[in-house]
């Protein structure tokens, strides 16, 4: 079935870094990708996301490329800032009828 | 505002009590979804819904139930089968079946 891995957290930066958590999938056919947001004691917010191969989506300065030769989408951030704190999760969606996410990567920033 | 409303926030449920979380969405979406969320495991989808009066289950869906009478609205009822259901609960929407999923704000269980 669907799957989806990311990098294992926690990961913590300083202010300005450049940031990469990596996402790779399993999926049959050609899947949308996803990154989602979750602020401590909130819903998941959507990010970005690419439905089609080579597409790059972005948003508040994140990208991510939808790679199909090697099956990843790789979320990305030039400089990062104290407000970027937060669990991201990498999700697809499939065949299947249904989202599938990874289990998340908490990122922490310090000043 | 269109978006998705769950309630309550917080919510404390004694053993052998079944408990009714509350999803409503005003975004016209027709398909809702739960999941759950443990700490260290992601999401995980409990029930979907397409389509008013018709569901499935989803990964984990024992000792879980819903109803879909309106499109607006999707129920989840942990009952007293749960085994262990002190968790945060989310629901989401989207136009079609695993487009991108709008979520609500989620609800704390804990079994006290």
């Amino acid at each position: 079935g669907d799957s989806v891995t990311q990098m294992e957290g926690p990961v913590t930066l300083s202010e300005e870094a450049f940031l990469t958590i990596n996402c790779t999938y399993t999926a049959t056919g050609y899947p949308s990708l996803f990154w989602y947001v979750q602020y401590p004691g909130e819903g998941l917010q959507l990010l970005l996301k690419a439905t089609k191969a080579d597409d790059k989506g972005s948003n508040k300065g994140f990208e991510a490329t939808y790679r199909k030769e090697t099956t990843s989408f790789h979320l990305e951030k030039g400089s990062v800032q104290v407000s970027d704190s937060a669990v991201y999760f990498c999700a697809l969606s499939g065949g299947n009828e249904k989202l599938t996410f990874g289990t998340g990567t908490r990122l922490t920033i310090i000043p | 505002d269109g978006g998705i409303t769950q309630s309550p926030k917080y919510l404390f449920r004694k053993e052998g009590q079944n408990v009714t979380l509350s999803c409503e969405q005003n975004l016209n979406h027709d398909a809702m979804y739960w999941y759950r969320q443990d700490p260290g495991q992601g999401l995980r989808l409990i029930y979907y819904s397409q389509i008013v009066n018709d569901f499935q289950k989803g990964d984990i869906a024992e000792g879980y139930s819903v109803s879909r009478e309106k499109k607006e609205s999707f129920p989840l009822t942990v009952t007293s089968a749960q085994k262990n259901p002190t968790a945060f609960y989310l629901c989401a929407s989207s136009t079609i079946v695993a487009t991108e999923a709008f979520f609500g704000q989620g609800t704390r269980l804990t079994v006290v």
